[in-house]
């Protein structure tokens, strides 16, 4: 089955700063790659998703990219604010019916 | 409003002793999940359904029953809950190829 990896477990960074965080996934059949924030006591929320026919997609602060050659994803945060400070997991699937998750970063903002 | 309805959303049990953790979504969403979320293992997935009548063990489904006699609920049983499945478990909803939406979490403590 898929098997995702996440690193780094931690990441603290000063406010401003950009911060990138990265998964590589196993199965070449993989093609939907979310990117999930979690907030200390809540629920898991899509920030941003990439599919396999795109390379890069960006949404304002945040931008995800993907090189299914190497079959690895990153997620990258810029100008990063208090708020952004949570656990984020990446995840992989085939479409969206089993998705597998990466252990997850807990990113500190540091003001 | 479209949700993801879990319960309870804490509960204590004492070992062997069979419970029911209820999920509903409000969203005819054909795909249904539930994970359960340890530290420093982020999210697996225990099992999973694609359509009512239909389902699949996921990474850890040892312990567990799921049923789908209805579109929008997905129970997760335990039908003799043991210490080690002390966790915080959640409930997910999704179209195919979109994004998942979680329920609020459900805290079990098991002694």
């Amino acid at each position: 089955g898929e098997n995702v990896e996440q690193h780094p477990s931690t990441l603290s960074v000063q406010e401003g700063d950009s911060a990138v965080i990265k998964c590589t996934y196993s199965d070449s059949a993989s093609n939907y790659f979310p990117w999930y924030k979690q907030e200390l006591g809540k629920r898991p929320q899509l920030i941003i998703d990439i599919r396999s026919n795109v390379g890069e997609k960006k949404d304002q602060r945040i931008a995800v990219t993907l090189n299914k050659t190497a079959k690895h994803f990153s997620l990258h945060i810029t100008e990063t604010q208090p708020e952004d400070s949570a656990v984020y997991f990446c995840a992989a699937s085939i479409r969206n019916e089993k998705l597998t998750f990466g252990t997850g970063t807990r990113l500190t903002i540091i003001p | 409003e479209a949700q993801v309805t879990q319960n309870p959303r804490y509960l204590i049990t004492v070992t062997g002793k069979k419970l029911t953790v209820t999920c509903s979504q409000n969203m005819n969403h054909e795909y249904m999940s539930w994970y359960r979320q340890d530290p420093g293992l982020g999210l697996r997935q225990i099992y999973y359904s694609m359509n009512v009548e239909v389902t699949d063990k996921g990474d850890v489904p040892e312990g567990y029953k799921v049923s789908r006699k209805e579109k929008r609920n997905f129970p997760l049983i335990l039908e003799s809950p043991s210490p080690n499945q002390t966790s915080l478990y959640f409930c997910a909803s999704s179209h195919r190829d979109t994004e998942a939406f979680f329920g609020q979490g459900t805290r079990l403590t098991v002694v």
